[in-house]
């Protein structure tokens, strides 16, 4: 019973380095999420989709790509990092009725130096 | 998008029943209310939701009055494991997405 599982956990990047960030669900979830969360603040949307092939922009999507080729996974890409990127990313999904609510992953820690 | 405002910090000893409040004055129609937990390096956890008059579970009781315009997460007799940050969002799952605000930060006291 895995839910949602990211990778990696942990990732110091360069500035200016890429790096995709994988979040994958096996609840059949028709919705997914990428949030990044900073220190004592709350949890910003980066980017959402609402199925297989579509993504659409959050709050904070600037410096971030996503896509969502299989529903089950749902890809955060970083094309140059800065370090205001450094943060902790957090996956979610849920049910399009909204069904119990989010369920979220145990989270990735990116530093950008 | 409906905005919600919590209390930024809450304290509490053992045992004793903890009420977090959220306002959420521009709560739309098709809006539930969903309250989640977070303890430090994780993610957050689904608690309750609801979207009028009361809803119970095995952790918590959520109280929504007539007008939705407040709604108020019931923790009873809290232990040292449930020191952590709630937060209270509002939304239609349908075709929204979720905003979270900065949440309550709960800490227990033995």
């Amino acid at each position: 019973n895995a839910g949602v599982t990211q990778t990696p956990k942990f990732r110091v990047l360069k500035t200016g380095q890429s790096m995709t960030l994988l979040c994958a669900q096996d609840m059949n979830h028709e919705y997914m999420y990428w949030y990044r969360q900073d220190p004592g603040m709350g949890l910003r949307l980066i980017h959402y989709s609402v199925g297989e092939g579509t993504t659409a922009k959050g709050e904070v999507p600037d410096g971030y790509n996503v896509s969502r080729l299989k529903k089950q996974n749902f890809l955060l890409g970083l094309e140059s990092a800065a370090p205001s990127q450094t943060s902790v990313y957090f996956c979610a999904s849920s049910y399009k009725t909204g069904k119990d609510g989010y369920t979220f992953g145990s989270g990735t820690r990116l530093t950008v130096v | 998008l409906a905005k919600t405002t919590q209390p930024i910090s809450m304290d509490s000893y053992e045992g004793q029943e903890v009420n977090i409040t959220c306002s959420h004055n521009n709560i739309a129609t098709n809006d539930y209310i969903t309250w989640y937990q977070q303890f430090p390096s994780q993610g957050p956890r689904f608690i309750i939701q609801g979207y009028k008059t009361k809803v119970t579970n095995e952790v918590a009781s959520l109280f929504i009055p007539a007008d939705r315009k407040s709604s108020t997460l019931s923790l009873p007799r809290v232990s040292l494991s449930d020191t952590a940050v709630y937060y209270c969002l509002v939304g239609d799952h349908n075709t929204d997405k979720l905003i979270f605000g900065t949440g309550t930060r709960l800490q227990v006291f033995p």
